[in-house]
């Protein structure tokens, strides 16, 4: 149980574009999603964090208008890198935390992990 | 505010020892959530174990244990019989499960080798 899907798995895409990764809950209805970005070799930083029907609340430093996130469903978050530059490639990495009342809902169970890179 | 510290950036291990990761945290929670996560080099992030500050009892899961020293505020990884697959990042985290977003705070990570 507990797993989290990300699609897709790797994007390389032209500096100026958009992308859109998606984050589902495959076995568990997730009233939270998290999004993080990761660098090699380096800890995970949390860019912000959604919760399903509400606006998502972005980490300081962290540009909403650049990194779109919608929660539109309790098993669906997605990213959306808009007008992306070769500054943006990263590994980002969404994490999903249970509905309340199924249990073990502190815990935050993570996606693969999307490689991006902008050129 | 938390902060979790992993000082040891690297540890290396001979297979089917023991290796001990250590962590500290500083917070003025009482209650309040611990985790290790593991990374191996396809990046997934794996739950490892996970850690109720109001249980006393340390948690286990097969080969993995922890310290857990709520006083001292250290929370070490104890992993026996290491093997090859042990290899990866290996993050601690703290969660303060306060209002409707529980945020983790990790640690910078610590590199584990295990060798052959």
């Amino acid at each position: 149980g507990a797993v989290v899907s990300q699609h897709p798995s790797r994007v390389i895409c032209k500096s100026g574009t958009s992308v859109k990764i998606e984050c589902r809950s495959l076995d568990f209805q997730a009233t939270t999603m998290f999004w993080y970005r990761q660098f090699p070799k380096q800890s995970l930083m949390l860019m912000a964090t959604s919760n399903e029907g509400s606006k998502a609340t972005y980490e300081q430093g962290v540009e909403k208008d650049k990194f779109l996130i919608n929660h539109a469903s309790l098993t669906l978050s997605t990213l959306t890198v808009t007008s992306a530059h070769p500054e943006d490639s990263s590994f980002y990495i969404c994490s999903a935390s249970p509905h309340s009342g199924q249990g073990a809902e502190e815990t935050q169970y993570f996606g693969p992990g999307t490689r991006l890179l902008v050129l | 505010a938390q902060t979790v510290t992993q000082s040891q950036p690297e540890m290396s291990v001979q297979e089917a020892e023991t290796v001990t990761l250590s962590c500290t945290y500083d917070t003025s929670e009482s209650n309040y959530y611990l985790f290790w996560y593991k990374q191996p080099p396809s990046r997934q992030m794996i739950l490892v174990i996970r850690q109720e500050a109001y249980k006393q009892q340390n948690a286990t899961e097969n080969r993995f244990s922890v310290n857990f020293q709520k006083a001292a505020k250290s929370f070490s990884l104890k992993i026996s019989d290491s093997q090859l697959g042990d290899t990866a990042m290996y993050f601690c985290a703290f969660m303060n499960p306060t209002g409707a977003n529980s945020k983790l705070t990790f640690g910078k990570g610590i590199t584990l080798s295990v060798r052959p």
